[in-house]
């Protein structure tokens, strides 16, 4: 069965340090990726997507995402953390053109001063 | 500005009521979903349409129903078959291979 896979609930990282969000995939073949980010009771804005080509692909807010093919996964970096990055990160992905994105269970990302 | 609009923000529905939320887009996406979120849950697909006339069930889709007439609108009917219905619903447009965009939610409360 395809399924998306974000091991982690929770994250809390202190401000200005790393982060590093995973998220695991199995699907057929490789699928369309994409990352997204929610505030509380607000809808999802994309941060970055994965289609073909460059395995490291960039996004807004300074965030990064590595495909890795062998291990069937699409994590998510971010050098330095603000205040501002804490909100709830979704890891997607969508068999084909058209489909419904198929979400991960969402890791909230917590971050101390 | 192009985008999605949920209506209402807020919704409240009494036991034994159908009620209605609204999706509209202007993104001339021809592909669009109904999610529900609770919480430590994601998103579930309750239904999506990649085509006018035309829709399928998503995981979710008993006690829920919707139409997709025209090409910018798929509304979401929240049926009294659906026992437990309090939840965030999110809609989203996509076109082709392109991610998907989403509107700003309907938070409903049964009361």
């Amino acid at each position: 069965a395809q399924s998306v896979t974000q091991p982690d609930i929770h994250i809390t990282v202190s401000e200005g340090a790393s982060l590093e969000l995973r998220c695991n995939y199995s699907y057929g073949a490789t699928p369309y990726l994409f990352w997204y980010v929610q505030s509380p009771g607000q809808g999802l804005q994309l941060l970055l997507k994965y289609f073909s080509g460059d395995t490291l692909v960039q996004g807004i807010k300074g965030f990064e995402a590595e495909f890795k093919r062998s291990q069937s996964s699409f994590n998510l970096r971010k050098p330095s953390v603000h205040w501002s990055d804490a909100a709830e990160y979704f890891c997607a992905v969508a068999a084909n053109s058209g489909y419904a994105l198929n979400f991960g269970k969402g890791t909230s990302l917590l971050v101390t001063p | 500005d192009g985008g999605i609009t949920q209506s209402p923000k807020y919704l409240f529905r009494k036991e034994g009521q159908n009620v209605t939320l609204s999706c509209e887009q202007n993104l001339n996406h021809d592909a669009m979903y109904w999610y529900r979120q609770d919480p430590g849950q994601g998103l579930r697909l309750i239904y999506y349409s990649q085509i006018v006339n035309d829709f399928q069930k998503g995981d979710i889709a008993e006690g829920y129903s919707v139409s997709r007439e025209k090409k910018e609108s798929f509304p979401l009917t929240v049926t009294s078959a659906q026992k437990n219905p309090t939840a965030f619903y999110l809609c989203a447009s996509r076109r082709g291979f392109s991610e998907a965009f989403f509107g700003q939610g309907t938070r409903l409360t049964v009361v």
